[in-house]
């Protein structure tokens, strides 16, 4: 079985400039979650979806940042415009939730290392 | 409010020697879930351990063994015989659950650098 597919791997970038980060959860995994790692941290959670509702997006900075999750699968990330301290690894997870086959474990890809320059 | 400690930032043994991780959380409700992560020099978080609020009993997993004190509010992380391919940076978390079986967001601890030397 395939594991969550993230891209680009590395992204590299000057300020003000747009970016976007996408993600393929694992197959059948009902909620997808978006995490930023800043250097030397734990990953902190941007935005949860459930099939393609956003139900926690509390801590997601809205003036710049956006998250779709189109037909319940797929995912997108973008940035606009990016600032210095949007560097980071963003970090995709996916987990099945809900119902007799519920996991409720989060499984994470390996992420996009970001540096706005 | 949810919070995870890893107090220890870096490790280092050297190979076969035994070494725990140290996780202590603080949290409110009463139904939570606690996790281990392992996050190698490739980035991807790699899923360990998950051991919900109900459940003392400690677990073991080959070279790996978790004990779990509600007591303490700690859930630390036991490395037996390390070998040079546990080297990675390790992550406690911890999750609430409103619901049965719904996901909820990861609180993540700094992570502990585990080095194991040759």
């Amino acid at each position: 079985e395939a594991g969550v597919v993230q891209s680009p791997r590395y992204k590299i970038i000057e300020k003000k400039q747009p970016v976007a980060f996408w993600c393929n959860p694992i197959s059948g995994h009902n909620t997808l979650y978006w995490y930023r790692q800043n250097l030397g941290q734990g990953p902190e959670l941007l935005i949860r979806y459930e099939n393609e509702e956003a139900v926690d997006d509390s801590q997601l900075p809205k003036d710049r940042f956006s998250a779709e999750r189109l037909k319940g699968v797929d995912s997108t990330l973008k940035i606009q415009p990016a600032e210095l301290g949007d560097s980071a690894v963003y970090l995709c997870a996916s987990s099945l939730d809900g119902g007799s086959k519920a996991k409720n474990i989060q499984y994470f890809g390996a992420g996009t290392r970001l540096s706005v320059l | 409010a949810q919070k995870v400690t890893q107090a220890q930032t870096e490790i280092s043994v050297v190979e076969k020697e035994d070494v725990t991780l140290d996780c202590v959380y603080e949290t409110r409700d009463t139904t939570y879930y606690l996790f281990w992560y392992k996050q190698p020099p490739s980035g991807e978080l790699v899923f360990l351990i998950r051991r919900n609020s109900f459940d003392e009993q400690n677990e073991i997993s080959g070279r790996y063994s978790w004990n779990f004190q509600k007591s303490t509010s700690s859930f630390n992380f036991t490395i037996t015989a390390s070998q040079v391919v546990d080297s990675a940076v390790y992550f406690c978390a911890l999750t609430q659950s409103p619901f049965y079986n719904q996901g909820g967001k990861l609180i993540f601890g700094q992570g502990t650098e585990l080095s194991v030397k040759p």
